[in-house]
């Protein structure tokens, strides 16, 4: 079974732009959550999808966004990128909603923004 | 507000020796913990999840309990290896209706052969 696959690997832009992250996960599993990891702060979670809703969100200003498809891939968008929003981007899929089921990570998305 | 504590951040043992992570959450009012392996800039691997109702799980080497009344877990590593070298991070879940998990910030791991 593949894993959970996140595109793209690795990014660069500048302040003021926007990005969009796509993960898709392992198939069958339908809640993804997105983190994010930054030397600072560690992991911290930004959203929840199951079944194309949001069931939870972190404590992120309004330029953090995200969607869930149909077949479960997820999206999350940054808007007006700031130098802080550099990090590591994790995405998680999980079988069942939300703790009842282990959760398996996809290798992330390095941003950095200049 | 749950916070989860892992203590030492740093740890580096001589390769065979048997070995105890450490992980604290305040909250003991938990659903579920698990445990995680990160290798420098890769993503995270689940080791073991433990339900807030068992004591302990096992996976080959590796054995991590839980004591919720207490707020802690712990995960022993039996005959270090250099490949066990990496972050191992806890993470906790509150309840049933979340995804949400909470970390702690690591115990990074250096096995030296």
């Amino acid at each position: 079974k593949a894993g959970v696959t996140q595109t793209p690997r690795y990014l660069i832009k500048t302040r003021g732009q926007q990005v969009t992250l796509s993960c898709s996960p392992i198939s069958g599993h339908r809640s993804v959550s997105w983190y994010q990891q930054t030397p600072g702060q560690g992991l911290q979670f930004l959203f929840e999808y199951f079944s194309e809703t949001q069931r939870n969100k972190g404590n992120f200003p309004g330029r953090f966004s995200g969607r869930q498809f149909s077949n479960s891939r997820s999206e999350m968008n940054v808007s007006t990128l700031e130098l802080g929003d550099s990090a590591l981007y994790l995405c998680a899929s999980s079988w069942g909603v939300g703790g009842r089921s282990p959760q398996f990570f996809g290798p992330g998305t390095r941003l950095t923004v200049l | 507000k749950q916070e989860v504590t892992q203590i030492p951040a740093a740890l580096s043992v001589p390769e065979g020796e048997n070995l105890v992570l450490n992980c604290s959450f305040t909250d003991s009012a938990i659903y579920n913990l698990q445990w995680f392996r990160q290798d420098p800039g890769k993503g995270l691997t689940s080791l073991l999840l433990i339900q807030s109702s068992q004591r302990e799980q096992t996976s080959g080497r590796l054995n991590a309990s839980l004591d919720k009344s207490s707020g802690r877990s712990t995960l022993y590593i039996a005959a270090s290896q250099p490949g066990d070298s990496a972050t191992y991070l806890c993470a906790v879940i509150l309840s049933s209706n979340t995804g949400k998990l909470i970390f702690g910030q690591g115990t990074t791991l250096q096995v030296k052969p």
